[in-house]
Parts: structure tokens; sequence; C-alpha cells
């Protein structure tokens, strides 16, 4: 079964600086998919960033970045100069090559403070 | 830009009614999901569809829920008998590929209440 963990329940952040926010997964399937998706205040779900279990470089999308560590099975998004903006919910996900369904973690609620 | 489109944006209706609530998904993607989310819960998998059958589906998808493709374009959830505990939003998806590593694409949600 495939299972993703996201230990921080809520994270502030000064505006400006950078963030982490936590993720492990654990699976036995060798190819996997990483995602990380936002959610604001008005429910929708905004994809920010993409992580292939065989990809050997971390992801990179503006301010968003992934950090994998495959041996660890983690799987963190730092945001660099946080933004206003950035205040929402940040749920980790994953996909297996033997499945079709997104596994989802608890998510982070994340408050840039101005 | 192409994206996944979901109606009505909030229905509320009387518990033991039947809703139908609909997806438009990218015109070229052959994969349709729906996920539910709780209020302040995370995101759960109920159902993926292909080839206008069920592909996958979790134990919350249940007899009370069903999936369609009625045409070319729309992709539905039907509860048939809405419970307090369905109120949720409920997130439809769609993929241009199946299996890991494929982006799907989130409709913005439509919030269910329950009454």
């Amino acid at each position: 079964a495939q299972k993703i963990t996201q230990t921080q329940p809520g994270m502030f952040v000064q505006e400006k600086e950078a963030v982490t926010l936590d993720c492990t997964y654990d699976t036995s399937d060798p190819s996997y998919g990483l995602f990380w998706y936002k959610q604001p205040s008005s429910g929708e779900m905004i994809f920010l960033i993409y992580q292939g279990s065989y990809d050997q470089q971390n992801a990179t999308e503006g301010r968003y970045s992934l950090n994998f560590q495959k041996a660890r099975k983690s799987a963190n998004l730092v945001i660099s100069a946080s933004q206003l903006g950035d205040s929402a919910m940040y749920f980790c996900a994953m996909t297996v090559l033997t499945g079709n369904q997104f596994y989802f973690g608890t998510g982070t609620s994340l408050t840039v403070i101005p | 830009e192409p994206e996944v489109t979901q109606t009505p944006s909030h229905q509320v209706t009387q518990m033991g009614q039947e809703v139908i609530l609909r997806c438009v998904p990218i015109s070229n993607h052959l994969y349709f999901y729906w996920y539910r989310q709780i209020l302040g819960q995370k995101v759960e998998f109920l159902v993926s569809f292909y080839n206008n059958e069920i592909s996958e589906k979790s134990e919350i998808f249940d007899d009370q829920f069903s999936v369609e493709r009625p045409d070319g374009s729309n992709f539905t959830l039907k509860i048939r008998s809405t419970k307090l505990e369905d109120s949720a939003m409920y997130f439809c998806a769609s993929s241009a590929r199946d299996r890991g590593g494929n982006e799907q694409f989130f409709g913005p949600g439509t919030r269910l209440t329950v009454l």
C-alpha cells in the first residue's frame, strides 16, 4: 500500500523568507511520481511541481523546488522568497506505476506573515 | 490553457435526495477521476474511469455512488441517496495517460452540503 505523510499541520514563515514543507512517502513500487498541490481558501487544487522516481535532478518550477531524497523517501517542497499569496494548504501526493489513483497527505497549512 | 470545469460550484441538498455532480474534463484526456475532501481533511480517491468503465475504486465508492460519461464531454458523479456525511468538496480530475507519474488536472471542485 502507498502512504504519504505530512507531519507539519501548520507552518508560519516571514514574507520573503524561504520555507520547507515536509513530505515522506512509502511504497514498494519502484516507479512512482510525487506531486505538490496548493489549495487556497477558495478550494481549488493548483498543481505546483512534479518529481519522477527515476529523475536524477531535483525538480524546480520558479520559486518552488522539490528536495527529493530517494533513500530517505522524502520529497520536501521548498518555497523561496515567500509571498503573502503563498498562504494556503499544501498537499503532497503520489501515484505509482501499478495504479492510477493519487494518494494524498493530510496537508500543511502555510501562513506567510508580512 | 485547457482546464477541467465542474458544475455546480456549490450544491445544497436534503438528506436522502439524489445529486449529480458534473465535470467536463480536458478534451484530449482519456482518464477521469473523482476525489472527495471532507472539510479540514485530506483528499481521498473515489474512483477512476477509462474507456467507459470504472478502472479502480476505493472502499468509499459504495453502491450509492455511480459514474457515467453520458456523452463525449461530460463526466458525472451521482450520489443516489445522500447522507449527512457526504457533505464534502468533490473534485474531478483528468489525465492524458494512465499510471504513475502522470499529472492529473483538477477541477475547481463542487462543494456539496447535505442538510
